[in-house]
């Protein structure tokens, strides 16, 4: 066990619609971060989050978007879902200034 | 953007042999890492290296920060069955509020049949 948990860990749904991913960081990481991995691109960062504010912003679509609460756990919202975006999903976290870091298992998202 | 590019893709062990492989990238990074990868898994950090030129090891895995910051290897020595696995390396640069990870593709260690 990592630390970092990841909710829920298998997903299916229809073209069109919305999820959310859930991501609870290790205890005393105050830095979440947010890939996707597919299996023709690998592992794409999508956005960071410090302590509850966006920090960076990689390829993430607009039709995505992420938020940190107060509780430093972590959503990503996915919308419009299509086919491409079937993958899986992780989320990581870090202390402040951490290297390397501490993944979830991640979720695997199935748009059918 | 900064790319990295890993090889081998993929590649076949024995039980004993030693392996490497390599990443190298269109830029410099400050940081440079090493994941393994099982099925099923995330993503668990092996080696981290913060000087050009540093040598790292863990174990059996032996990994290097390249001198011109651009490129980093790992080697296994002896691998056994359980090495299997995607392994990944990724750089990073640390400046202002940003420290994401920049990732290859990844090499996939499969056993020899």
């Amino acid at each position: 066990d990592s630390g970092v948990t990841q909710t829920p860990k298998h997903l299916i749904t229809a073209t069109g619609q919305r999820v959310t991913l859930r991501c609870s960081p290790r205890s005393g990481d105050l830095s979440v971060y947010w890939y996707q991995q597919s299996l023709d691109q690998g592992l794409q960062f999508l956005i960071q989050y410090y302590n509850g504010e966006e920090r960076a912003k990689g390829n993430i679509l607009e039709r995505f978007s992420a938020q940190q609460f107060p509780d430093l756990h972590s959503e990503l919202n996915l919308s419009s879902l299509e086919l491409g975006d079937s993958a899986l999903y992780f989320c990581a976290s870090s202390v402040v200034g951490g290297l390397g870091y501490t993944f979830g298992s991640g979720t695997r998202l199935t748009v059918v | 953007g900064q790319q990295l590019n890993q090889s081998p893709q993929s590649m076949f062990i024995q039980e004993g042999e030693d392996v490497s492989m390599n990443c190298t990238s269109s830029s410099i990074f400050n940081t440079w890492l090493w994941y393994k990868q099982d099925p099923g898994e995330g993503p668990v950090l092996l080696i981290a290296l913060y000087k050009a030129g540093e040598l790292t090891s863990n174990g059996r895995l032996t990994a290097q920060f390249g001198i011109t910051r651009k490129d980093s290897f790992l080697n296994i020595s002896a691998s056994i069955p359980s090495d299997v696995g995607i392994y990944f390396c990724a750089g990073m640069n640390y400046g202002g509020s940003q420290g994401n990870l920049i990732f290859g593709k990844g090499t996939k260690l499969s056993v020899k049949p």
